[in-house]
């Protein structure tokens, strides 16, 4: 078991240019999230999926859009990236019965946007 | 939203010597949970705890949930290098989204 990966590891972006990060579990998990983590910020969500084809906004949406088309695979896109979408991104999934609070994170993407 | 506070912030302690780190909140929680990240690297859970008084060991980690189950605490016992990094702790905050404290950075000089 690979758990959550997420590709890539490192992202130098432009102002106003887009890009996509991926997110992939092989855990047959159904919830799926995306944080950005920001040194005295902790840990805030963005985006999170409770199913395939389903998804909602958490914490600090805006900026961003998630796509959850395949139950194993969970996207978080940037169409116009800003200086403030400048942070590390880590993708989590978990199970929904038994303990779905417990939450398995990928390595995390490293976003500099200049 | 729930909020979780944890204390303290930092934490710079010599190899050997034990510590504690602590996990409040105002509101009472079903489960908490306790994350270990090291630098460059995505959280991993390290144990969950459900039950008001419960105690869990890992190695030289003792987790500790408070009776009313609205705070919780990590002992860690001759801390080691490999200690270094971020304590997270975090609960549900509904609706199967989590709430996370803002964590505890530690590090252990050789």
């Amino acid at each position: 078991n690979a758990g959550v990966t997420q590709t890539p590891k490192f992202r130098v972006l432009k102002t106003g240019q887009s890009m996509t990060l991926l997110c992939a579990q092989d855990m047959n998990h159904e919830y799926m999230y995306w944080y950005r983590q920001d040194p005295g910020m902790g840990l805030r969500l963005i985006h999170y999926s409770v199913g395939e084809g389903t998804t909602a906004k958490g914490e600090v949406p805006d900026g961003y859009n998630v796509s959850r088309l395949k139950k194993q695979n969970f996207l978080l896109g940037l169409e116009s990236a800003a200086p403030s979408q400048t942070s590390v991104y880590f993708c989590a999934s978990s199970l929904t019965s038994g303990a779905p609070y417990e939450q398995y994170f990928g390595p995390g993407t490293r976003l500099t946007v200049t | 939203t729930q909020l979780l506070e944890q204390s303290p912030q930092f934490l710079s302690i010599q190899e050997g010597e034990n510590l504690t780190v602590y996990c409040n909140s105002s509101s009472v929680f079903s489960s908490l949970q306790w994350y270990r990240q090291e630098p460059g690297e995505g959280p991993v859970l390290l144990v969950t705890v459900v039950t008001g008084g419960e105690v869990k060991k890992l190695k030289r980690l003792t987790f500790q949930f408070g009776d009313a189950r609205k705070d919780s605490s990590l002992h860690i016992t001759a801390a080691q290098p490999g200690d270094t990094g971020l304590y997270l702790c975090a609960g549900p905050g509904g609706s199967y989204i989590p709430t996370f404290g803002r964590g505890t950075s530690l590090i252990v000089h050789p």
